[in-house]
């Protein structure tokens, strides 16, 4: 079954200071692999995606990852980060046995420290 | 301009009372959406239809009714049977259906409706 594993519940950078979030997943074949950023009170939205080809996917506000096949990851990156990327971030995984649904990890809060 | 549109932004029930959270889309998605999260649980997939007049139950659909009579409607319906209902709920929306086998396509949220119980 699919899962997404996020180790980091919460994580504090300083502004300026590069970031990195990890995402591991668990999928048999090519997974179909989502960050997304919320806001308090907010939904969701979509940062980036990785499909297949290139494993090195450039994102909106500066953010790209990197899908690692051998460590079944797609770790989140940023090299210099502002206040206003502080929010919760969410990897998720397509269920591509039918249902097209996602499955998604628990989230890192991102703290910025001016 | 597109998008999902979900009503009340906040919504209080009171005990053994059911409560309809609204969710609209005007994106011509064929798929829409219903998750529940909680602090530390990240997003859980209460309901989700692929199609009007059908819908499937996800992780966490007790408690929970919904129905699809119009392809940019999904109303979710949290009833008594549902004991701790306090929570943020989230529609989504997505192109993809039962006619779309490849499951690439990202899903839209709406801004979410926060359910407390008086």
């Amino acid at each position: 079954a699919q899962s997404v594993t996020q180790p980091d519940i919460h994580i504090t950078v300083s502004e300026g200071a590069s970031l990195e979030l990890r995402c591991n997943y668990s999928y048999g074949a090519t997974p179909y692999l989502f960050w997304y950023v919320q806001s308090p009170g907010q939904g969701l939205q979509l940062l980036l995606k990785y499909f297949s080809g290139d494993t090195l996917v450039q994102g909106i506000k500066g953010f790209e990852a990197e899908f690692k096949r051998s460590q079944s990851s797609f770790n989140l990156r940023k090299p210099s980060v502002h206040w206003s990327d502080a929010a919760e971030y969410f990897c998720a995984v397509v269920d591509q046995t039918g249902a097209n649904n996602l499955f998604f990890g628990t989230g890192t809060r991102l703290t910025v420290i001016p | 301009d597109g998008g999902i549109t979900q009503s009340p932004k906040y919504l209080f029930r009171k005990e053994g009372q059911n409560v309809t959270l609204s969710c609209e889309q005007n994106l011509n998605h064929d798929a829409m959406y219903w998750y529940r999260q909680d602090p530390g649980q990240g997003l859980r997939l209460i309901y989700y239809s692929q199609i009007v007049n059908d819908f499937q139950k996800g992780d966490i659909a007790e408690g929970y009714s919904v129905s699809r009579e119009k392809k940019e409607s999904f109303p979710l319906t949290v009833t008594s049977a549902q004991k701790n209902p306090t929570a943020f709920y989230l529609c989504a929306s997505t192109p993809r259906g039962k006619s779309i086998k490849v499951g690439n396509q990202p899903q839209h949220f709406g801004d979410g409706t926060r359910l407390s119980i008086l």
